[in-house]
């Protein structure tokens, strides 16, 4: 079955720290991958795509970055995190067939 | 562009009342239509969905039937439980240039059941 893992839970960093939040799922192949972040009252903000290894389409110019280095691996990062970076970061995938998103259980992350 | 638009929240409810959370979109052609739910410190769940006009989805006593002449997919649950209590996300997908597949979420709606 096909399952997704997102770490770490939660996360508290200071402004200007470095970040990396990772994804991986198994049991699939070739997924489209998502980064979504969910910040207060602002709804669900996709902020990057990535229909395979190396392919990353950022939706919104930011302080992050996102890298696929394997098939089922999924990385955000910064240099140097901001106060607005806080959030609720969510990574899904999409398998072949299209049968909706599966998300993963999400990190919390809180710059301070 | 293409969005969603939910009614705002919070929405407070007694056990065993009736649930209706608006949702409507706005895209060109025809998309397919999601609500998904998260509960408390937890990812999204796919609650359900419609991928054509007059379709209804429905799960675990929730319905929403794709409204095209509205743009409409509200949520309707005839006896919400506590255990509903999540904050529910309506979105649309509709595949086009290099963004195949993308998801566009509504705001979230934060539904509370009191016993």
């Amino acid at each position: 079955s096909q399952t997704i893992h997102q770490w770490p839970a939660t996360l508290v960093q200071p402004v200007g720290s470095p970040l990396s939040l990772e994804c991986t799922v198994e049991g699939t192949s070739n997924p489209n991958l998502y980064w979504y972040r969910q910040a207060a009252g602002r709804g669900l903000q996709l902020l990057f795509y990535s229909v395979g290894i190396g392919q990353i389409s950022s939706e919104v110019p930011q302080n992050l970055s996102a890298s696929r280095p394997q098939d089922r691996q999924f990385i955000l990062s910064s240099k140097k995190l901001l106060l607005s970076d806080s959030g609720f970061y969510l990574c899904a995938w999409v398998g072949q067939g299209w049968r909706g998103y599966t998300f993963g259980s999400g990190t919390r992350l809180t710059v301070v | 562009g293409d969005s969603v638009t939910q009614m705002e929240g919070p929405v407070t409810l007694s056990e065993e009342a009736f649930l209706t959370i608006n949702c409507t979109y706005t895209a060109t052609g025809y998309p397919s239509l999601f609500w998904y739910v998260q509960y408390p410190g937890e990812g999204l769940q796919l609650l359900l969905k419609a991928t054509k006009a007059d379709d209804k989805g429905s799960n675990k006593g929730f319905e929403a039937t794709y409204r095209k002449e509205t743009t409409s997919f509200h949520l309707e649950k005839g006896s919400v439980q506590v255990s509903d209590s999540a904050v529910y996300f309506c979105a649309l997908r509709r595949d086009y240039g290099g963004s195949q597949g993308n998801l566009i979420f509504g705001k979230g709606t934060k539904l509370s059941v009191k016993p």
